[in-house]
């Protein structure tokens, strides 16, 4: 199994640009989450799918958007990038309908915006 | 919303010392608490959970342990080597209606020193 996959590795993008995050796993998880990493201020939550079709905002959702494709992919789109978004981006999923599971996490997206 | 606190931000140990790394969370909802480790340039991995109605869980050289009444929870590693130096994120999670709301500690940079 390949888990928890995340493309691109790499990007950097000019200020005003659009671009997409991709997130897939192939575990049946039915949560799956968007993370971005900034040093020194740990894991903040952009925005969760508790559940195909459902999507919520996290802690730090302005200037992205979500969409749940189906069960297995989750993507995050940046529509006009900003210098402030430059961070590390995790995916991540997990089983939450049958309880509380430890997160899988994608190997991340390192972004920067110029 | 539920405040997790995590100290200390680093901690540099001899090798073949034990670490220990502490978290307070403040909702008594809480109820399911995992630790991630974060090598440099890599994804967080989960190396070790407790639920609630266990207030010690053991794995080879690492141990959490959790006092509901106090809300903490601690990390310990015994006979540290140089392959655990990494970050180390707390996090507490609540599961409600079929999804789990999971919120980090900032982080513990540990460095052994050999």
């Amino acid at each position: 199994n390949a888990g928890v996959t995340q493309t691109p590795k790499f990007q950097v993008l000019k200020t005003g640009q659009s671009m997409t995050l991709q997130c897939a796993q192939d575990m049946n998880h039915n949560s799956m989450y968007w993370y971005r990493q900034d040093p020194g201020m740990g894991l903040r939550l952009i925005y969760y799918s508790a559940s195909e079709g459902t999507t919520d905002k996290g802690e730090v959702p302005n200037g992205y958007n979500v969409s749940r494709l189906n069960k297995r992919e989750f993507s995050l789109r940046l529509e006009s990038a900003a210098p402030s978004q430059t961070s590390v981006y995790f995916c991540a999923s997990t089983q939450s309908d049958l309880g509380n599971y430890g997160y899988t996490f994608g190997s991340g997206t390192r972004l920067t915006v110029v | 919303g539920e405040n997790v606190e995590q100290h200390p931000s680093t901690l540099s140990v001899q090798e073949g010392d034990s670490a220990v790394i502490k978290c307070t969370y403040s909702d008594s909802a809480s109820n399911y608490f995992p630790w991630y480790k974060q090598e440099l340039g890599k994804r967080p991995q989960l190396i070790i959970d407790i639920r609630s109605n266990v207030g010690e869980k053991k794995d080879q050289r690492i141990a959490v342990t959790l006092n509901k009444t106090a809300k903490h929870f601690s990390l310990h590693i015994t006979e540290t080597q140089p392959e655990d130096s990494a970050v180390y994120f707390c996090a507490a999670s609540i599961h409600s209606g079929g999804y789990q709301k999971v919120t980090f500690g900032t982080g513990t940079k540990l460095q052994v020193i050999p």
